[in-house]
């Protein structure tokens, strides 16, 4: 079972938007709508910031938004602010046996 | 207030056994699933186990059936992670989460970090 492939960096300028991509395939993402987003800053846990594919958690600005197409999620950050600055890891149910598969994870760099 | 509360920095010798810890509070404990997921330096996160507290059911990763051992103790609103015999690759951050039904984990615990060295 691999891990979902994200892109190992992405950046943007305030103001910009960025989206990172998470690829699974049909028997992860592509599968169910049990994807969720996390952010971690450094020495930080994670936080959840998109659930069910594209729900977000109270407290989440709405510049976060989160879509799915076939085996691929995505996630979407709008009106990039610095402290979104950060590691961004997407994740999957993958069924009964794996149970559940993150994402490489993806810096964010706010240029 | 959800909180889940973790037990310190543990430093061991591989071989040795470690059981850590994660307090849960400000919810039912016994309603929700907790994860483990282990965060090894510098890498990203990993999922390795569940456990449903209300019924001790237990799930693990393949890549981790067999290395931990996730446990629950419905009395004292406290899950746990154990190992019978530490290894020099288990050095990582471990991080316990409250997951809900369709896998996503919504409140974390501050994470414990476990060194084995020799």
């Amino acid at each position: 079972q691999s891990a979902l492939t994200q892109p190992r960096s992405v950046s943007g300028s305030p103001g910009q938007s960025v989206t990172i991509s998470c690829t699974g395939t049909s028997s992860d993402v592509g599968g169910y709508n049990s994807v969720s987003w996390y952010q971690q800053h450094p020495d930080k846990a994670p936080a959840l910031i998109i659930y069910d594919v594209s729900k977000r958690p109270s407290g989440v600005p709405d510049r976060f938004s989160g879509s799915k197409s076939g085996n691929t999620a995505s996630l979407t950050i709008s009106g990039l602010q610095a402290e979104d600055e950060a590691d961004y890891y997407c994740c999957s149910y993958a069924g009964s046996y794996t149970l559940v598969l993150f994402g490489g994870g993806t810096k964010l760099t706010v240029l | 207030e959800v909180q889940l509360v973790q037990s310190g920095a543990e430093v061991k010798k591989p071989g040795e056994s470690l059981k850590i810890s994660c307090k849960g509070s400000g919810y039912s404990f016994t309603n929700y699933w907790i994860a483990w997921v282990r965060q090894m330096p510098g890498k990203g996160l990993e999922w390795m186990g569940i456990i449903y507290p209300g019924e001790a059911e237990t799930r693990y990763s393949p890549s981790f059936q067999g290395q931990v051992t996730i446990s629950a103790d419905k009395s004292a609103t406290t899950a746990y992670l154990q190992w019978s015999s530490l290894k020099a690759s288990d050095t990582a951050i471990y991080y316990c989460a409250r997951t809900q039904s369709t896998w996503y984990a919504d409140y974390w615990g501050q994470g414990a970090q476990v060194i084995v060295s020799s």
